[in-house]
């Protein structure tokens, strides 16, 4: 198993540009989680899905977009990337059994720049 | 994440020392889970508590909830140098219903000196 992949590893954006960060897990979980780690703050999330084409805002989801079209994928967008949008990515997933959250498989993360 | 706060931000041991990380909500754990992150790389899953009072060990780290106090602590026992890394707390701390999703800590940086 590949686990959860992301891709690309890094990227380099100019003011305006936009972007599609792709996360593919084949673990057949039904949550899949966005993130994004700025020194000092930990991880926030930007967007979530409970399920193929459901999403949901997270803390911090202004800027993004995203889609769960398909159970093991789940893109985040960012259609006018600003300075502000530089950050580590990561893309988690994880099951639910019940009331109980499983724990979260994370990807290795995208690095992003925006100049 | 204010909901959950991470003490200490940073932490600098000699090797062989005990070392011990504590995650504080302000709000009710459902669960607590804690990872650790090696620099430029993706979280990797430690430990997951559920029930006040639980405690798990794995090699030389044992994670406690003190679900009374909202806290989980992280322990180390003779630190090594593989041990050093960016330590996060996730909780479950879900405002109603089933769990959808966690809140992250601000991360504990360890450092390991040989």
């Amino acid at each position: 198993n590949a686990g959860v992949t992301q891709t690309p590893k890094f990227r380099v954006l100019k003011t305006g540009q936009s972007m599609t960060l792709l996360c593919a897990q084949d673990m057949n979980h039904e949550y899949m989680y966005w993130y994004r780690q700025d020194p000092g703050m930990g991880l926030r999330l930007i967007h979530y899905s409970v399920g193929e084409g459901t999403t949901a805002k997270g803390e911090v989801p202004d800027g993004y977009n995203v889609s769960r079209l398909k159970k093991q994928n789940f893109l985040l967008g960012l259609e006018s990337a600003a300075p502000s949008q530089t950050s580590v990515y990561f893309c988690a997933s994880s099951y639910a059994s019940g009331p109980t959250l499983s724990e979260q498989f994370f990807g290795p993360g995208t690095r992003l720049t925006v100049l | 994440s204010q909901e959950l706060e991470q003490s200490p931000q940073s932490l600098i041991v000699q090797e062989g020392k005990n070392l011990t990380i504590n995650c504080t909500s302000s709000k009710t754990l459902y669960g607590l889970y804690w990872y650790k992150q090696k620099y430029g790389e993706g979280l990797i899953f430690l430990m997951m508590l559920q029930k006040g009072g639980e405690e798990k060990s794995h090699e030389k780290i044992t994670a406690k909830l003190d679900e009374k106090k909202q806290q989980s602590s992280l322990h180390i026992t003779a630190s090594q140098p593989s041990h050093a890394g960016i330590y996060l707390c996730g909780a479950d701390i879900r405002s109603s219903g089933s769990a959808r999703q966690l809140t992250f800590g601000s991360g504990t940086q360890l450092t390991v000196l040989p």
